[in-house]
């Protein structure tokens, strides 16, 4: 079963510093990896995706990808308390599952000021 | 640009009936329509995938027959949850992918309460 883990939390920074989030994967085909924010009741908002091993940067959020490892991760620098939400990790799969997003139970941030 | 609207946002209904949810992506053509299901304090699920045109694809566990899905155009899909139970009581969340890319845009989500 292909399966995507993450720790639940919660997670606990104070503001400005650097949230660490960290997620691993089962299935070594997966092609591509997105990290989610969800606020309470809303629906997921795309952070960023990552395709490629490294590191991507997007403003204060860096994803790190290590295929090897089966393992990705998403940085958030100057953590603020409008950045406390439920962080999901999703991962597209290859082959037959093509398209489809496997998400983990999402990592609980806390930004405290 | 890509926006995905559902609607209704949130329905309440007594246990037995029946009810849609609408999801439009409002200013692209959606080749695929997925719906996910998400229970309080858990991860988003994905039920079924929805090709304009075809039959959808259920995971394993979701009982086609219970929540109907239509994709009769490329912005519009539906899914119905026939004779609601509480059980059924869940956060319904639709997303649609442009062909050829990988992204999912999603919708705001639909809270469907069953009495």
């Amino acid at each position: 079963q292909k399966e995507v883990e993450q720790n639940s939390g919660p997670l606990s920074v104070p503001e400005g510093a650097i949230a660490s989030l960290n997620c691993t994967y089962s299935d070594r085909g997966s092609q591509s990896f997105f990290w989610y924010r969800q606020y309470s009741g809303k629906s997921p908002e795309l952070i960023m995706f990552i395709y490629s091993n490294g590191d991507k940067e997007d403003g204060r959020f860096t994803a790190q990808l290590n295929k090897a490892s089966q393992y990705v991760s998403l940085l958030i620098r100057d953590s603020q308390p409008s950045d406390s939400a439920t962080y999901l990790c999703a991962v597209n799969a290859g082959g037959t599952s093509y398209g489809k997003l496997t998400f983990g139970q999402g990592t609980i941030l806390t930004v405290h000021p | 640009g890509a926006v995905v609207s559902q609607h209704p946002s949130r329905v309440i209904c007594k246990s037995g009936t029946s009810v849609k949810i609408e999801c439009r992506s409002l200013d692209f053509q959606a080749t695929t329509m997925f719906w996910y299901r998400q229970f309080p304090k858990q991860s988003l699920m994905l039920m079924a995938t929805s090709n304009e045109g075809s039959k959808a694809t259920y995971e394993q566990g979701v009982e086609k027959d219970k929540f109907l899905i239509n994709h009769a155009s490329l912005t519009l899909s539906t899914l119905t949850v026939t004779s609601a139970h509480p059980e059924d009581s869940s956060f319904y969340i639709c997303s649609a992918r442009v062909q050829g890319q990988l992204r999912q845009y999603f919708g705001p989500g639909t809270r469907l309460t069953v009495l």
